[in-house]
């Protein structure tokens, strides 16, 4: 199975900073199957962004995803206070679906 | 607005089932991929399976749990199930069930324990 491994574990950020996550594959990811998810503690975890860099609906332009093969990014450009959370990238076009360790974005 | 929610038992005693519905609203079950997903405490998601029912309900395990797995479909309620057969301690997780890669339910708990 496909191993992502996410870095920093823990980001500490003030509001309006720029975050940059990191997801890495230990083989390379077939047909743009890499999305990201934000969960928050009593939600639904939510998608952020699916095909390496689509937006989901109603997601701000302050969040993109980029990268291919193995390396893959998520930047949020300005933090807004509603953006500190755990942020979760899953590979989804080999069996098993498979997910990162997470990067918990923090208050600094 | 396509919708997803988790019911089933929060306690279920080991060596026992787990058996969660799911609830799909705003939009009909057939023609997509339906996934169940957990998390133990402190721990990352891990994925369980899921099922096309618009392929004869084709369905796919994670090769770790693939034993004790089983993923249903009842179409006339909208509705697609999970049973996790003989649970021990480290099943114990929030459940998800989702549209994979869209769309996540709320979770429910489940705790294994006598």
């Amino acid at each position: 199975e496909i191993v992502l491994t996410q870095s920093p574990g823990t980001l500490s950020l003030s509001p309006g900073e720029r975050a940059t996550l990191s997801c890495r594959a230990s083989q390379s990811i077939s047909a743009n199957s890499l999305a990201w998810s934000q969960h928050k503690p009593g939600q639904a975890p939510r998608v952020i962004i699916h095909g390496v860099s689509s937006r989901a609906a109603g997601i701000p332009d302050r969040f993109s995803g980029s990268g291919s093969g193995t390396d893959f990014t998520l930047t949020i450009s300005g933090l807004e206070p509603e953006d500190f959370a755990v942020y979760y990238c899953q590979q989804h076009g080999n069996s098993p679906v498979t997910f990162g360790g997470g990067t918990k974005v923090e208050i600094k | 607005q396509v919708q997803l929610q988790e019911s089933g038992p929060g306690l279920v005693r080991p060596s026992e089932t787990l058996s969660l519905t799911c609830t799909v609203s705003g939009d009909s079950i057939s023609g997509r991929y339906w996934s169940w997903i957990r998390q133990p405490p402190g721990k990352r998601p891990e994925f369980i399976g899921y099922i096309y029912h618009s392929d004869r309900g084709r369905t796919d395990y994670n090769p770790s749990l693939k034993s004790r797995v089983t993923i249903s479909v009842d179409t006339s309620k909208n509705q697609f199930s999970l049973k996790l057969t003989s649970v021990t301690a480290a099943d114990t997780a929030v459940y998800y069930c989702a549209m994979v890669p869209s769309l996540w339910g709320q979770g429910t708990l489940v705790t294994v324990s006598s």
